[in-house]
């Protein structure tokens, strides 16, 4: 009965890779995000996506990049990984993308970039 | 620039007192401000929320002021239990744009028992 889920929950990987994290939400929300976490545990929007419309944080490098096969699933991809990347990445989701909406988060992806 | 501050990293105070967090922004126009729990390992929780025409608002144990003057909401456990540890995050949302949360720094909250 889990609300939202992200596999893998630990990825260690080198350097140049690319690797892809997998996010489903089974609350029936229109609307995903993903957030970074930092190693000073600082939480940062990512992407915040519908079927209609993305939104792209534009401090985030083109490497990133957000893919919805369904309404259900919000997948992260990452190429040409880098040490900077390591950190906790979460995925979240809301009924819709009205303002006042609660999101909901997943347990996280640790990622480390070696 | 823009920047939301929780003045206190950490914050350890003993079991049944009221625990005060505090959560400053710099630069925003926020519609909502929401606070979240976060324990290690896990993702963020929602708590409360709290609009900007909003004073205070109540859950429980929990009260959330807001005061759009001093740029500034107060989260408040009242009651503290050790189960209150964890870390609290405010987050807000702007109004300018989508349902995009802007989180602050954290509190780790500690209650001894």
């Amino acid at each position: 009965d889990t609300a939202v889920s992200q596999t893998p929950k630990y990825l260690v990987t080198q350097m140049g890779n690319d690797k892809s994290i997998k996010c489903e939400q089974n609350l029936g929300h229109d609307t995903m995000y993903w957030y970074k976490q930092d190693s000073k545990k600082f939480l940062k929007i990512m992407f915040s996506y519908n079927n209609k419309e993305l939104i792209i944080n534009e401090t985030v490098p083109n490497r990133f990049s957000p893919k919805s096969p369904d309404k259900a699933h919000l997948n992260l991809h990452i190429n040409s990984l880098e040490l900077g990347d390591s950190a906790v990445y979460f995925c979240a989701s809301s009924q819709d993308m009205a303002v006042q909406e609660t999101q909901y988060f997943g347990p996280g992806t640790r990622l480390l970039v070696l | 620039s823009q920047k939301i501050e929780q003045n206190s990293e950490a914050l350890n105070i003993q079991e049944g007192k009221t625990a005060t967090l505090t959560c400053n922004y710099t630069n925003y126009s926020p519609a909502y401000l929401q606070w979240y729990r976060q324990d290690p390992g896990r993702g963020p929780v929602f708590l409360l929320l709290i609009r900007e025409n909003e004073k205070e608002k109540r859950k429980e144990r929990l009260k959330v002021t807001f005061d759009t003057t001093l740029k500034q909401s107060l989260f408040h456990i009242t009651a503290s239990q050790p189960a209150d540890s964890a870390t609290y995050l405010c987050a807000l949302v702007d109004q300018t744009g989508a349902n995009n949360l802007f989180f602050g720094t954290g509190t780790r909250l500690t209650v001894i028992p």
